[in-house]
């Protein structure tokens, strides 16, 4: 069965700074994996799609990387802003629907 | 182009009725999906159409819960004899024809649901 881990739970930091968030999955059979955020009471907005036969996909100041031979995926954020203050979450496809990680609550300090 | 749209955005019941939630997909997705979130235990998968497929229902917690998908576009999640442990956000999200293997999904705004 699948399992999801992200780390941190929870992370602070002041703005301007580039950070990383950590997701790792136990099966690496994976179709893609995906990343996402969700602001307080709010859907989900998708960030990134990187297919398994990619290694990164960029958007912005986002950039994702993935390494399925040892189930893992980072979302490095430059110049973080106060905007990019959220939960940000991590989900594989396998051959069932999305999996999730519980993310990891980002605060930007100003 | 318009998102996943859900109704209502937030539903509160009494302990033993029944409620219906809608997803209305983007137009053209032919997989569509029901989440639930519920604090401290993160997001999990319900239920899974795709094109004229029978659904895939693996993650129904009970046979209380069902969900049809009408037209190929809309769809309805039911929870019959509602139960306190229901309450959670009931979130949807579809995806393009491009496969469900390989398509990204879009979610909609989500069903807050509060049982009393």
């Amino acid at each position: 069965k699948q399992e999801v881990t992200q780390i941190p739970a929870a992370l602070s930091v002041p703005e301007g700074e580039n950070l990383v968030l950590n997701c790792s999955f136990t099966d690496s059979a994976i179709y893609n994996l995906q990343w996402f955020r969700q602001d307080p009471g709010k859907g989900l907005t998708s960030l990134l799609l990187i297919q398994s036969s990619q290694r990164e996909q960029t958007s912005g100041r986002l950039n994702a990387s993935l390494d399925k031979s040892s189930g893992r995926s980072t979302l490095y954020i430059a110049a973080s802003q106060p905007g990019d203050s959220a939960t940000y979450l991590c989900a594989v496809k396998g051959n069932t629907p999305l999996v999730f990680g519980k993310g990891t609550r980002l605060s930007v300090i100003a | 182009g318009a998102g996943v749209s859900q109704s209502p955005s937030n539903k509160v019941t009494e302990k033993g009725k029944d409620v219906e939630l809608r997803c209305d997909p983007i137009s053209g997705h032919t997989a569509l999906y029901w989440y639930r979130q519920s604090l401290g235990q993160g997001l999990e998968f319900l239920i899974y159409f795709q094109g004229n497929s029978a659904p895939d229902k693996s993650g129904l917690p009970s046979d209380r819960f069902s969900a049809e998908r009408t037209g190929g576009s809309v769809s309805t999640l039911t929870i019959q004899r509602t139960q306190q442990e229901d309450s959670a956000v009931y979130l949807c999200a579809s995806s393009s024809p491009g496969g469900v293997q390989a398509g990204e999904q879009y979610f909609g705004p989500g069903t807050r649901l509060t049982v009393t």
